[in-house]
Parts: structure tokens; sequence; C-alpha cells
């Protein structure tokens, strides 16, 4: 099993550019979850999705979107790059609502 | 409003010492509390959860955690700290009304030895 995967591990984008920040996992995972971390902060929710076709708002939303058409792919899409996206963002899942999660490596992201 | 706190920005043990680190909660329901760890250029992994139960948690790596309603905390703790235990601990509560986990600043955990 390789768990959850993440690509790109890093990308520098320029303000105003846009990218999709791949997630998968092999676990056969309903929930799956993108974070954001800043340094010093904790971790903040973007979005989650807790099967194929369903996805929910979580803390951080703006400017960014989520699809969730299969189990297994969860793309993170950011819109319209700003300064303020510049951050460490990790992509996660579980099996239910009270799991463990499973993090992917994570993709360092900088917006200049 | 469900909230976590982590007071420490940074613990330091001796090896082999015990350690805690420490995390208060908020929260309205029944809590479901969470504690990971982050290596160094690493995704988080976790450690341990209270759902309900033992107050006592055990868990990965011979952290255990304990749950005290009474005082609103879930400290995280080692009877002997290793060098490698060195890394970032994050506490997190899950809320009762979604899916969302809110998540504590984290604690930078050095052992020296």
């Amino acid at each position: 099993n390789a768990g959850v995967t993440q690509t790109p591990k890093f990308r520098i984008l320029k303000i105003g550019q846009s990218m999709t920040l791949q997630c998968a996992q092999d676990m056969n995972h309903n929930y799956m979850y993108w974070y954001r971390q800043d340094p010093g902060m904790g971790l903040k929710l973007i979005y989650y999705s807790v099967g194929a076709g369903i996805t929910d708002k979580g803390e951080v939303p703006n400017g960014y979107n989520v699809s969730r058409s299969t189990t297994e792919d969860f793309p993170l899409r950011l819109e319209l790059a700003a300064p303020s996206q510049t951050s460490v963002y990790f992509c996660a899942s579980s099996s239910n609502r009270v799991g463990e999660q499973f993090f992917g490596p994570g993709t360092r992201l900088t917006v200049l | 409003a469900q909230s976590v706190a982590q007071p420490e920005d940074q613990v330091n043990v001796a090896e082999g010492n015990p350690l805690t680190v420490k995390c208060t909660y908020s929260v309205s329901g029944n809590p479901y509390l969470f504690w990971y760890v982050q290596y160094p250029n690493r995704g988080l992994q976790f450690l341990l959860k209270y759902i309900t139960g033992d107050n006592l948690v055990k868990g990965s790596y011979g952290f255990e955690a304990e749950f005290n309603k009474s005082q609103t905390s879930f400290h995280l703790k080692k009877p002997s700290a290793l060098v490698s235990d060195s890394a970032l601990y994050f506490c997190a509560i899950l809320m009762d009304s979604n899916y969302q986990l809110i998540w504590g600043a984290g604690t930078k955990l050095i052992i020296k030895p």
C-alpha cells in the first residue's frame, strides 16, 4: 500500500496563476481532507469529502475548490493564486468520522 | 464552540526522563480527542485517541494520554523519553456537529541526550 500520495512536493506560483494539487489514497477510505499548515499554527481544514461525489467546506475554503469523482482521488484546485496561499498543504484520509487520519507527505507551495 | 489549546510552544526534556505535553480543550458535548506527531519535513502520524471508556489511553511508540474531564485536559505522556521522540506534537478535537478536526498550534518537543 502506498497510503496517501500527493503531487507535486514543491511548487512556486506567480500571483494570479492557477494549479491543481493532486491527492490519491489506496486504502478505500470514504473520508478525505485537505489541510493547510502555516508556520507556528495548527492545521486548518480547507475542504473535506465523505464519499465520491460529496464535498463540503471546512474552516478556510476561500480561494480553493475540490472535486471527488472517485473514492481514490481528491484534487485541490487553487484559482488566482495569492501570497496568502503560501503554505504547506496536506491531504489526509480516514475510514470513518472518528478514525485515525492518514496523511500524505505534503506539498510546499510558494506564491510570489 | 469547540477549541483546543496547547499552552507550551516548546518542551525540553533530558533523555530517560518522563515527558508531558499538555493539551486542554473546550467542548459543549462529549469530546473526541486525538494526538498526532510530525517529524521534520514529514506528514502527521496518528499516536492515539480518546473516544469513550478508560481515561488512560495507550498509543504508539510508548505514548499514553490521560483524559481528565474535570480539568478538561488530555495531556500526552511517556515514562522515559528518547532522543528520537523529538518532534512537533499536535492535539486535536473532533467537533460533534460535523466532521471537522480542530487542531492545537503544536508543541515542539526536544529531547536532549
